[in-house]
């Protein structure tokens, strides 16, 4: 079963403004992560932020974590055409044998 | 980093026919490994869990049967659509992680999917 849900589904910018993505889910989480889907291809990972975290960043990118209200953010600042890409949240329950599971996705498109 | 393969990365097959899937962990041991499921526009779905030398733990709704999961080795687990149809068609996507040794645990390997088509 699903656990997170992105909002928005879809998103469209222009480059160059900053993409924001965010994501619910329902249960306690050990760690929360983003990933990036080009269309028909796998999956790449992008930032994992822990429970006991708010914020991380990485390059053009910045994580967010509320664990009190179970949700995250990615924000993709300066946004590029080849930002286009599914972009999914998926969490962890609690390390070990654990699935990610993943949530519903954003679709961003960035446009030139 | 630790990378994941898959092979093979297209498939067709007739209806009725059984597919094979391999997914192999190149550079790292994975005591786990999960396989998900990806239909055009939707979110990958996680179809079972399979850890190296015991049986697959399969989620709600998915036959185990039909999709049979063999995990005979730390760096090879194979996926196999018996009697597949055309519902079948799907981007399937495996995924490993890495275990013991005291390595980090939180990072599952995904390796790069393969697309089924079934006629």
């Amino acid at each position: 079963s699903q656990q997170g849900e992105e909002d928005p589904q879809a998103l469209s910018i222009q480059e160059g403004e900053n993409a924001t993505m965010n994501c619910s889910y329902k249960t306690s989480i050990n760690n929360l992560q983003w990933y990036r889907q080009n269309s028909g291809r796998g999956l790449v990972h992008l930032i994992l932020i822990r429970s006991n975290e708010r914020e991380k960043h990485s390059g053009r990118l910045r994580v967010t974590l509320d664990t009190s209200k179970k949700s995250s953010s990615l924000l993709i600042t300066a946004s590029r055409a080849a930002d286009t890409a599914s972009y999914f949240c998926a969490t962890v329950f609690y390390s070990g044998n654990t699935p990610l599971v993943f949530g519903k996705g954003t679709r961003l498109s960035v446009i030139a | 980093g630790a990378v994941v393969s898959q092979h093979p990365s297209r498939v067709i097959c007739k209806s009725g026919t059984s597919v094979k899937i391999e997914c192999r962990s190149l550079d790292f041991q994975a005591t786990t490994m999960f396989w998900y499921r990806q239909f055009p526009k939707q979110s990958l779905m996680l179809m079972a869990t399979s850890n190296e030398g015991s049986k697959a733990t399969y989620e709600q709704g998915v036959e185990k049967d039909k999709f049979l999961i063999n995990h005979a080795s730390l760096t090879l687990s194979t996926l196999t659509v018996t009697s597949a149809h055309p519902e079948d068609s799907s981007f399937y996507i495996c995924s490993a992680r890495e275990g013991g040794g005291g390595r980090n645990t939180d990072t599952q390997y995904f390796g790069p999917g393969t697309r089924l088509t079934v006629l």
